[in-house]
């Protein structure tokens, strides 16, 4: 079964420096979502990718944070300067398209110290 | 961010016990989905709902859109102790962003 790839699965950092996630959606879906997650509370979507173009990102910090899917497929975001708040799971899901439904993978657990 | 409203926030029952949560939002919604999430993995597709009235099964898990397309509900039959989890609605409407609940916390004790 055909899965949404994110790596790496855990990452500390220090706080100031860049830290990057990456995520390799489904084959064929166009959406694509970037989620944060803190600890005991739902997931807040940050940016969302239909093909490279980004359709959401009002909930992206974009002082700090940076999104990019350059050829409609994987796609990666970054922090830079990390922060002590952004310590969270970040999640990656993708869609064959709007209304449909979204597949997650197995995150990027961030710790920043 | 928005979140919807789901309830209980937790539940601690006996295996074999059946489990109702439900998901309420002040907007409505043309697509409801149900997760599961375990500690440290990333949520899992339970059930998707399409059409407002619609009631949909997958194994001893029921879901249903309510006819307001403001709410859904999630029913677990016979509870196992492989239900333990954290059960979150998400819904979305036309191009926009697909909104999470809060979290039911599920405990099944044997």
């Amino acid at each position: 079964e055909a899965e949404v790839a994110q790596s790496p699965r855990y990452k500390i950092t220090e706080k100031s420096q860049a830290v990057a996630f990456w995520c390799d959606p489904i084959s064929g879906h166009a959406t694509l979502y970037w989620y944060r997650q803190i600890l005991g509370q739902g997931p807040e979507l940050l940016v969302q990718f239909q093909d490279e173009s980004v359709v959401d990102d009002s909930q992206l910090p974009k002082d700090r944070f940076s999104a990019e899917r350059l050829k409609g497929v994987d796609s990666t975001l970054k922090i830079q300067p990390a922060e002590l708040g952004d310590s969270a799971m970040y999640l990656c899901a993708s869609s064959r398209g709007w209304l449909l439904e979204a597949f997650f993978g197995q995150g990027t657990r961030l710790t920043v110290v | 961010g928005q979140q919807l409203n789901q309830s209980p926030q937790s539940m601690f029952i006996q295996e074999g016990e059946d489990v109702s949560m439900n998901c309420t939002s002040s907007s409505i919604f043309n697509t409801w989905l149900w997760y599961k999430q375990e500690p440290g993995e990333g949520p899992v597709l339970l059930i998707a709902l399409y059409k407002a009235g619609e009631l949909t099964s997958n194994g001893r898990l029921t879901a249903r859109f309510g006819i307001t397309r403001k709410d859904s509900f999630l029913n677990i039959s016979a509870s196992i102790p492989s239900d333990v989890g954290i059960y979150f609605c998400a819904g979305q409407l036309n191009t926009d962003k697909l909104i999470f609940g809060t979290g039911t916390r599920l405990q099944v004790f044997p």
